[in-house]
């Protein structure tokens, strides 16, 4: 069966520090891969999704990246952290129409 | 522009009462709908899932229904239960987004199942 592992789970950094998130997949091969985040009391916002190893399309312009260096590896980062990228932030794959997520980052910048 | 609407923030319900969660989309290219659930500070998990060809699906306790003319769909979870207690998210994808199966969310419906 298919895990999807997110770490860390949680996560306090100052303004200004760097950032990175990873996602892996375990039982399955070349999975779509999304990150989303969720702000406190919102919805689910897509951010980045890859169909594919260095493949990366992004939904909304910000402070984030996103990289695919393997085919089961998902990476988050970003160079200089706001205020305003605290929030739930959310790993998810896909093989046909339906998405499974991971346990999720909970990023507080302070 | 909210394309998949959640207008009811939260719903309470008594256990063993039927729960009806609802949401509304503009965008007549979406063609498959999926229904998650959430606990706090845990990923969502996926529930059920219904494809625009259909207007009903169900899965034990939950059954989703689709009125493509309405734009509209609901989950009913019957009989409700105390571990139901959670966020419900509605999700719609479009037809012409190609391999990469993008969702479009709703912000999410809290319920509460009393005892």
């Amino acid at each position: 069966s298919q895990t999807i592992h997110q770490w860390p789970a949680t996560l306090v950094q100052p303004v200004g520090s760097p950032l990175s998130l990873e996602c892996t997949v375990e039982g399955t091969s070349n999975p779509n891969l999304y990150w989303y985040r969720q702000a406190a009391g919102r919805g689910l916002q897509l951010l980045f999704y890859s169909v594919g190893i260095g493949q990366i399309s992004s939904e909304v312009p910000q402070n984030l990246s996103a990289s695919r260096p393997q085919d089961r590896q998902f990476i988050l980062s970003s160079k200089k952290l706001l205020l305003s990228d605290s929030g739930f932030y959310l790993c998810a794959w896909s093989d046909m129409d339906t998405q499974y997520f991971g346990p999720g980052t909970r990023l507080t910048v302070l | 522009d909210q394309q998949v609407k959640q207008n009811s923030p939260s719903l309470s319900v008594q256990e063993g009462r039927i729960s009806i969660l609802n949401c509304d989309y503009t965008n007549s290219m979406f063609d498959y709908f999926l229904w998650y659930k959430k606990y706090p500070a845990e990923g969502p998990t996926f529930l059920i899932s219904i494809s625009s060809i259909k207007d009903k699906n169900e899965d034990g306790r939950f059954t989703v229904f689709l009125n493509k003319s309405a734009k509209h769909l609901s989950l009913h979870i019957v009989p409700s239960q105390p571990g139901d207690s959670a966020v419900y998210f509605c999700a719609a994808k479009s037809a012409n987004t190609g391999t990469a199966s993008k969702l479009t969310f709703g912000t999410g419906t809290r319920l509460q199942v009393t005892l």
